[in-house]
Order: structure tokens, then C-alpha cells, then sequence
């Protein structure tokens, strides 16, 4: 069965510090990732997704990823934090056997905090 | 422009009444998920479907149904609400099939059962 885990609860940065958010996934065959973003009191919004290609995904609000086949990981990444980047972020899956399904797994989500 | 709305944005309800809440969405996507979302279990899916008529249970569907009569709404009701379904709830669609399309999210529903 395919699932994703998102190890870390809670993710504290300063402002203009590096960040990671890390998820780790479990699919029968070739997987299919997405990241979203979730403010407060709002739905999910897209941040980014890798298909097939180039290992290093860009994304909405200058998020990165990069997907690590042999370790299993599609880790979010930024250079440069911001306050305003604080919410919660969300990690899913679908793979080849589910594609044509359309459904999506989430992890347990990660909350990102950015200081001052 | 396109979009997927939530009705009511918040709720409360009593114990053992019956709850629907309604989704709409204007992409004239096939498929549509409800999912609910809690504190230390992110997102499990409820119900889904992937067009009219179709409806498929997921992994935490007891107590929930869903019908499709159209490709634009996708209702889920609680036939007896308990107080263990106070949650938020969320609607999605997205393009079928295939693997590269994302979501697009409602803004949720938040209920309370009391």
C-alpha cells in the first residue's frame, strides 16, 4: 500500500534561514508527489509536484523540492525563509497504480514556523 | 473564473441530526473527494467520486454518504452526526484520469457536533 510520512510535527526557522520539510513516501511503483500549503482558516493550495524529469522541482513562492529515489524522499526546500511563510504544509502520493484513480495520499502534515 | 465552494463555512449541529454538506465546483472536473482533516491525522479520505452516478467509499467512510447527480456537486452527509465526527471538512477535484494532475481544494467546512 502506498502511504507518506512527514516525520516532523512542527519545523521552527529563523527569517532568512534555509528551510526543510521533509517526507519521506512508500508506493509499489513509480511515484507521482505533490506539496500543498495550507494557511490558516484556509483550504490547500498546490505548491509543486514531480511527474517524471528533473529531480529538482520549482514551485509557487519560491519552494523547491527534490526527489531522491533511492532514499524514498521528496524533501520541500527554500533558500531563504519568510514570516509569511508560516502554515502548514502538506505532503502527498499517488503512484502507477493508482493514477488512474486520481487519488491522492497526504501525510500527517508539517507545521512551518518562521520568526522574526 | 472556475472555482469549488463549501457551504456552510461552519456549523453546529446536535448529536444524532442529520448534516449534509454541500460542494460545488465550476472546472466540470470528474472526479471529487471529500476529506476530513484532524490533529495528528492530517487528511483520510471519506468519499469519492469519478463522475455522475459514481461514488466510492474511502478509508474512513462509516457514517457518511455521497451522491452524484451532476458533475457539479458532490454533497456528503452524516446520517447521524456523533461528536467523534467533529472535524473539518474539506471537498477537492481535479481532471481524470492520470497521475500529474493535482487537487484543487474548497475552503472547508468546520463542524461541531455537540
Amino acid at each position: 500500500a502506498q502511504s507518506v510520512a512527514q516525520p516532523e510535527d512542527q519545523v521552527n526557522v529563523a527569517e532568512g534561514n534555509p528551510l526543510t520539510v521533509k517526507c519521506t513516501y512508500s508506493v509499489s511503483g513509480n511515484p507521482y508527489l505533490f506539496w500543498y500549503v495550507q494557511y490558516p482558516n484556509r483550504g490547500l493550495q498546490f505548491l509543486l509536484k514531480y511527474i517524471t524529469g528533473d529531480n529538482l522541482v520549482k514551485g509557487s513562492y519560491g519552494f523547491e523540492a527534490e526527489f531522491n529515489k533511492s532514499q524514498t524522499s521528496f524533501h520541500l526546500k527554500k533558500p531563504s525563509a519568510l514570516v509569511s511563510d508560516s502554515a502548514l504544509y502538506f505532503c502527498a502520493v499517488r503512484d502507477q497504480v493508482s493514477s488512474n484513480t486520481g487519488k491522492l495520499i497526504f501525510g500527517q502534515g508539517t507545521t512551518l514556523q518562521v520568526k522574526p | 473564473d472556475a472555482e469549488i465552494t463549501q457551504s456552510p463555512r461552519h456549523k453546529i449541529t446536535e448529536t444524532g441530526r442529520q448534516v449534509t454538506l454541500a460542494c460545488h465546483q465550476t472546472w466540470n472536473h470528474n472526479n471529487m473527494f471529500w476529506y476530513r482533516q484532524d490533529l495528528g491525522h492530517g487528511l483520510r479520505l471519506i468519499h469519492y467520486s469519478y463522475g455522475v452516478q459514481d461514488t466510492n467509499k474511502g478509508e474512513v467512510s462509516d457514517g457518511y454518504s455521497v451522491s452524484r447527480s451532476n458533475t457539479e456537486d458532490l454533497p456528503l452527509t452524516l446520517e447521524s452526526a456523533a461528536s467523534s465526527q467533529t472535524s473539518v471538512y474539506f471537498c477537492a477535484s481535479s481532471e481524470a484520469p492520470g497521475p500529474s494532475y493535482g487537487y484543487t481544494f474548497g475552503s472547508g467546512t468546520r463542524l461541531t457536533v455537540v
